[in-house]
């Protein structure tokens, strides 16, 4: 089955780190560039980050641009989001997405982790 | 950053009436070299991934229902259900995929009347 399965999240207190990892399956994962979009509760998509096929370019959303990196192994299936000095407003459902080329649409999407900053 | 508006905000509508989201971005997402508008459309529900159902504006992706179609080109776009049905409760959103940071539309709650 083609599909993205996010793990990773949990309760963490403001400043401290988690890292998210979404795992592909059912297709080529090093053909697709991939992304993290986040929702926080009751807003609205935003987009995070972006990753190219081979992992050598990456790009920031400049809310979590020197906090967060992306990262893939692609050994592995496996994409990662590494979220550092978190914040309250970091707080939402983290989703990873597929694109088959840069300035492309997502055409597929994972389930989703949550992740919550709180005291 | 291309900011995306979407209106209206929420739609209730009677089942087999037709559902009209419109979708508004601040600059072109038109590509002049191949006439594309990087604009798309996606279907969420509660507790599921955001579906993809529409790209480059009007292209139906594989295994959406026809009863969904998307239209327009470089700053104006519009989503249509042809005949509302009891499984297109869902959120509705544009976005853009021109520049970074890719952006969404705030998003469309569809309900039933």
């Amino acid at each position: 089955e083609v599909q993205l399965v996010e793990s990773g999240g949990g309760l963490v207190q403001p400043g401290g780190s988690l890292r998210l990892s979404c795992a592909a399956s059912g297709f080529i994962f090093n053909s697709y560039w991939m992304h993290w979009v986040r929702q926080a509760p009751g807003k609205g998509l935003v987009w995070v980050s972006r990753i190219n096929t081979d992992g050598s370019s990456t790009t920031y959303a400049d809310s979590v641009k020197g906090r967060f990196t992306i990262s893939r192994d692609n050994a592995k299936n496996t994409l990662y989001l590494q979220m550092n000095s978190l914040r309250a407003e970091d707080t939402a459902v983290y989703y990873c997405a597929r694109a088959p080329d840069l300035y492309w649409y997502f055409d597929l999407w994972g389930r989703g982790t949550l992740v919550t900053v709180s005291s | 950053d291309i900011v995306m508006t979407q209106s209206p905000g929420s739609l209730a509508l009677s089942l087999g009436e037709r559902a009209t989201i419109n979708c508004k971005s601040s600059q072109s997402v038109l590509y002049s070299s191949n006439s594309k508008s990087f604009l798309a459309w996606f279907q969420h529900k509660p507790g599921q991934p955001p579906k993809l159902l529409i790209y480059w504006a009007s292209t139906r992706e594989s295994g959406v229902p026809d009863r969904f179609s998307g239209s327009g080109s470089g700053t104006d776009f519009t989503l249509t259900i042809s005949s509302l049905q009891p499984e297109d409760v869902a959120l509705y959103y544009c976005q853009q995929y021109f520049s970074t940071p890719y952006t969404f539309g705030q998003g469309t709650k569809l309900e039933i009347k």
